[in-house]
């Protein structure tokens, strides 16, 4: 079976532009979860969606940053326009239930802004 | 703000050596779970405890829940090369709201 998909797996980008993450939930699963990862800040909740509705969204830096799901095989990060300082790993989740579950994540997505 | 720490930060160890790594609640969890990652990868699933004390084992690994429900340990017997990694721990807050802890950044010297 696939594991969480997540793409690009790199990404560098100059600042100012748009810069767009993709993620493919495991089959069935009905919670799905974006973290952020950097040396400074270690693992960051970012947004966590249930059966497609977003939950809880406190971990959302700023109105730069938005994610959409819509549908449940299928999630989006955006962030316009993108800074320096949103250098990181970012990395999609899902689970079979709520956040109280086990999660299962994808590879994450390595960005970098210069 | 709910928070979790874990201690101590980094470890380096002697192939060999036993490794423990502590998470600690303010408030009460209701559940705890522990990821490993290895460098370069993403965390992965190892264990989930719920119950106040439990104890589990997985191989060399020793997982404990505090009685209390704030704390909890990961013991790892006779480090190996491949236990290198960062442990992290995620305590639970009723069903939508999990807490990933700083993470202890295992090293293993052969």
């Amino acid at each position: 079976d696939a594991g969480v998909i997540q793409s690009p797996r790199h990404e560098v980008t100059e600042m100012g532009q748009e810069v767009t993450l993709r993620c493919k939930p495991i089959s069935g699963h009905n919670s799905l979860f974006w973290y952020r990862q950097t040396m400074m800040r270690g693992l960051e909740l970012l947004i966590y969606f249930n059966n497609n509705v977003p939950i809880d969204d406190s971990g959302m830096p700023e109105d730069r940053f938005s994610a959409k799901m819509p549908n449940a095989s299928f999630s989006t990060l955006k962030i316009q326009p993108s800074e320096p300082r949103d250098s990181a790993v970012y990395f999609c989740a899902s689970s079979f239930g709520p956040s109280s579950y086990e999660q299962y994540f994808g590879p994450g997505t390595r960005l970098t802004v210069t | 703000g709910q928070q979790v720490m874990q201690i101590p930060q980094y470890q380096h160890v002697q192939e060999g050596e036993d490794f423990t790594t502590y998470c600690n609640s303010s408030t009460t969890l209701s559940n705890i779970q522990w990821y490993k990652q290895r460098p370069g990868g993403h965390p992965v699933f190892l264990i989930q405890l719920v119950k106040s004390g439990e104890v589990k084992k997985q191989k060399r690994l020793t997982f404990q829940f505090g009685e209390a429900k704030k704390n909890s340990s990961l013991h790892i017997t006779a480090t190996q090369t491949t236990d290198v990694g960062t442990y992290f721990c995620a305590g639970g807050k009723g069903a939508n709201n999990l807490f990933f802890g700083t993470g202890t950044r295992l090293t293993v010297i052969p």
